[in-house]
C-alpha cells in the first residue's frame, strides 16, 4: 500500500450535520493533498499544505475546511454540506510541494454522501 | 475548453492485443506529465512519468508531442488486469499542482 491512509472509508451525513475526515501519510513527507473526485468528472485539487502551512486553496466553499495539525496528518472538517458535496474525497502526499518534481501519493479515499 | 482532455472511453480491448489512446493540454507551459491509474473505487495510483524523449516500461509506452500538446499512452499484449481507468496528468513548473484528466475506460476481455 502507499503509505497514506484515510478514515472513515465510507461517510453518510445530513446536510446539518458536523463531520470530519482524517488522512494520516507514514512516509515522512512534507507537503499534503486534498481532491474531490465527483462522478464522471475529473479530480478537483481543494488544499495543498506544505510544512503545516497552507499554500493553495482552490476557491473552495468555507463549508470545507482543513486543518493540517503536523506533517503528518491532515484533517478536513465539514459542516452544512450539500448533496452536491457528495463525493470521493481523497488525501495525497509528496515529498516536498515547491521542487515540481515530487510524486504525489493518494490515500484509499472517503466516499461521503450528503443526504 | 478544458485543461487536459481524455475520451473517456470505454476501449474494449481483447485480452493479448494492443490499445492507445490520448490526451490533450491546453497550456503550453505545462512542464511534467504523468499517467495514473485508477481502479474501480480505488484510489489513483502513478503509473508512469512521461519524458519528452519518449519512455517505455514493459508493455506501457507513453510519449509526449510538445508541439501538438498531447501524451498518448501505448499497452501492449492487454491483460484482464490492465482493465481499469487511465488518468492523464499534467503539472505546471511553478509547485506541486496536477490538473487531472477525466480518464479513460480500458476494458480488457477475454
Amino acid at each position: 500500500e502507499t503509505g497514506v491512509t484515510q478514515t472513515p472509508r465510507h461517510l453518510v451525513m445530513g446536510m446539518t450535520n458536523k463531520k470530519s475526515l482524517k488522512c494520516e501519510q507514514h512516509l515522512g513527507h512534507n507537503a499534503m493533498y486534498w481532491y474531490k473526485q465527483s462522478a464522471k468528472k475529473p479530480l478537483e485539487l481543494m488544499f495543498v499544505y506544505s510544512l503545516e502551512e497552507r499554500v493553495e486553496n482552490n476557491s473552495v466553499p468555507s463549508r470545507f475546511s482543513p486543518e493540517c495539525p503536523n506533517s503528518s496528518h491532515l484533517f478536513l472538517h465539514l459542516h452544512t454540506l450539500q448533496p452536491e458535496d457528495s463525493a470521493l474525497y481523497l488525501c495525497a502526499s509528496s515529498q516536498d510541494y515547491g521542487q515540481g518534481t515530487d510524486t504525489q501519493y493518494f490515500g484509499p479515499g472517503t466516499r461521503l454522501t450528503v443526504l | 475548453r478544458k485543461e487536459v482532455e481524455q475520451d473517456p472511453g470505454p476501449f474494449n480491448v481483447p485480452e493479448g492485443a494492443t490499445v492507445a489512446f490520448n490526451c490533450t493540454y491546453s497550456n503550453s507551459a505545462s512542464q511534467s506529465f504523468f499517467w495514473y491509474r485508477q481502479d474501480c473505487r480505488k484510489e489513483p495510483k502513478l503509473l508512469m512519468s512521461v519524458y519528452s524523449s519518449g519512455n517505455e516500461d514493459g508493455r506501457f509506452t507513453a510519449q509526449l508531442n510538445r508541439a501538438s500538446q498531447y501524451i498518448s499512452l501505448l499497452i501492449r499484449d492487454s491483460k484482464l488486469s490492465d482493465s481499469a481507468t487511465y488518468l492523464c496528468v499534467v503539472r505546471k513548473a511553478a509547485g506541486n499542482k496536477l490538473t487531472f484528466g477525466g480518464g479513460t475506460r480500458v476494458l480488457v476481455k477475454p
